[in-house]
């Protein structure tokens, strides 16, 4: 069982918006604004999409959005194309006794 | 631009220590701003975090595998490598290797993104 917990899958059609799920606890999501996501297409690595709750690197598309509320964090994606048809991870720094990282499960998305 | 390349044998025997390594190139691992990180994807599942490590060598590992795990990095060569003892073949998986971006806020240390990734290698466990 997955650290954080993210819908096994969601679908949109081209040009709706999706929003993705990935809840944790107070002592991971809720705590900190250390969230990060991740877009991973069949058999490539995964990809930085969302930093720090809601901050996308240099190079990602506007479209890609991230936000939080309390031990609950989210990825939205506007005006879906055929290309961001992929599994999609939330992660989280976590305390604990030690320093820890944790994932999501992966939340598989369909564009139909 | 800063790229990590995971190398090592594809196939492990059961009982035995899996050996990875990851060389950096594009940019030193002797960085203030991050640290480096191993994490493996089981075939057909999710991302779970094994570990990371500083330049200086200070490391934090998953607690559900810090008995068995040991990072180390060699700054000479600009590669960190990752040993996993007593394998089964719940270990078979892609690992790869990232940066790990780490942060100090009032409270301490923090361990955040990763970014890049390497290409992973899958390793499988099996006599």
């Amino acid at each position: 069982q997955s650290a954080l917990t993210q819908p096994a899958s969601v679908s949109g059609s081209p040009g709706q918006s999706i929003t993705i799920s990935c809840t944790g606890t107070s002592s991971d999501v809720g705590g900190y604004n250390y969230v990060s996501w991740y877009q991973q297409h069949p058999g490539k690595a995964p990809k930085l999409m969302i930093y720090d709750v809601s901050n996308r690197p240099s190079g990602i598309s506007n479209r890609f959005s991230g936000s939080k509320s309390g031990n609950t964090a989210s990825l939205t994606i506007s005006g879906l194309q055929a290309e961001d048809e992929a599994d999609y991870y939330c992660s989280s720094y976590r305390s604990s006794t030690t320093l820890e990282v944790v994932f999501g499960g992966g939340t598989k998305l369909t564009v139909l | 631009q800063l790229q990590l390349l995971e190398s090592g044998p594809g196939l492990v025997k059961p009982s035995e220590s899996l050996s990875l390594t990851c060389t950096v190139s594009g940019g030193s691992i002797s960085s203030s701003s991050y640290y480096w990180g191993w994490i493996r994807q089981p075939p057909g599942k999710g991302l779970e975090w094994i570990g990371s490590i500083y330049y200086g060598g200070n490391t934090y590992y998953n607690p559900s595998l810090k008995s068995r795990v040991t990072i180390s990095v060699d700054t000479s060569k600009n590669q960190f490598s990752l040993k996993l003892s007593s394998v089964t073949a719940a270990d078979t998986a892609v690992y790869y290797c990232a940066r790990n971006r780490k942060y100090y806020d009032s409270s301490g240390l923090r361990l955040n993104w990763f970014d890049p990734w390497g290409q992973g290698t899958l390793v499988t466990v099996s006599s």
